[in-house]
């Protein structure tokens, strides 16, 4: 049982490129989100979906997008890197529904950008 | 100001002693308290979970509402040295913008010496 599934997890990039993180669940979770987390700043979220097709702006989307062609992915991709993205990304899953809304994190992906 | 404050800490103690970790609220639409413990490097898991005002207990841990203060609290009975961990409060509610989103505070490192 896989659960949520992040790649890569340790990452450097340089200023101005781009790249895509990936996460993938398995336990057909119609909400999907992306968070980063920062010493001192406890988990932000980026982006959110409720499912397949829908995505909205969490607390903070400048400088990143999402979609969520499928219920299993939801692929975050920083548009033109810059030192302030430095981070830990988490990806997470849960049910929508407010009664079940455990929400399944991944082990994080590690992104240094110099 | 965010919806959800948490003393970061650190918090240390030694083993045995009882450990309490608070987060307060603004949002009245909040309906679903969680409590996520994150070791170092790995991503939060669920810990306790409750619904509306009131105690839950499991094993040594205890997490009490009290929706009126919009206060929510939980405390570790015999700490442990494997309880060190950070605790992330989290909350969500059942309708509009809060429905399935979860609101997280910035965490409380906790340190448990033998």
């Amino acid at each position: 049982n896989a659960g949520v599934t992040q790649t890569p997890k340790f990452q450097v990039l340089k200023t101005g490129q781009s790249m895509t993180l990936q996460c993938a669940q398995d336990m057909n979770h119609e909400y999907m989100s992306w968070y980063r987390q920062d010493p001192g700043m406890g988990l932000r979220l980026i982006h959110y979906s409720v499912g397949a097709g829908i995505t909205d702006q969490g607390e903070v989307p400048n400088g990143y997008n999402v979609s969520r062609s499928t219920t299993e992915d939801f692929p975050l991709r920083l548009l033109s890197a810059a030192p302030s993205q430095t981070s830990v990304y988490f990806c997470a899953s849960s049910y929508s529904t407010a009664a079940n809304t455990e929400a399944f994190f991944g082990q994080g992906t590690r992104l240094t950008v110099v | 100001q965010k919806e959800v404050e948490q003393d970061p800490g650190p918090l240390s103690v030694p083993e045995g002693a009882i450990v309490s970790l608070n987060c307060t609220y603004s949002n009245s639409a909040f309906q679903y308290f969680m409590w996520y413990r994150q070791y170092s490097r790995k991503g939060p898991e669920l810990l306790m979970y409750t619904y509306s005002s009131g105690n839950k207990e499991d094993g040594r841990f205890t997490a009490q509402v009290d929706k009126s203060s919009k206060y929510i609290s939980l405390f570790i009975r015999d700490s442990q040295p494997s309880d060190s961990a950070t605790y992330l409060c989290a909350m969500t509610g059942d309708r509009g913008s809060t429905l399935g989103r979860l609101y997280f505070g910035r965490g409380t490192q906790l340190t448990v010496w033998p």
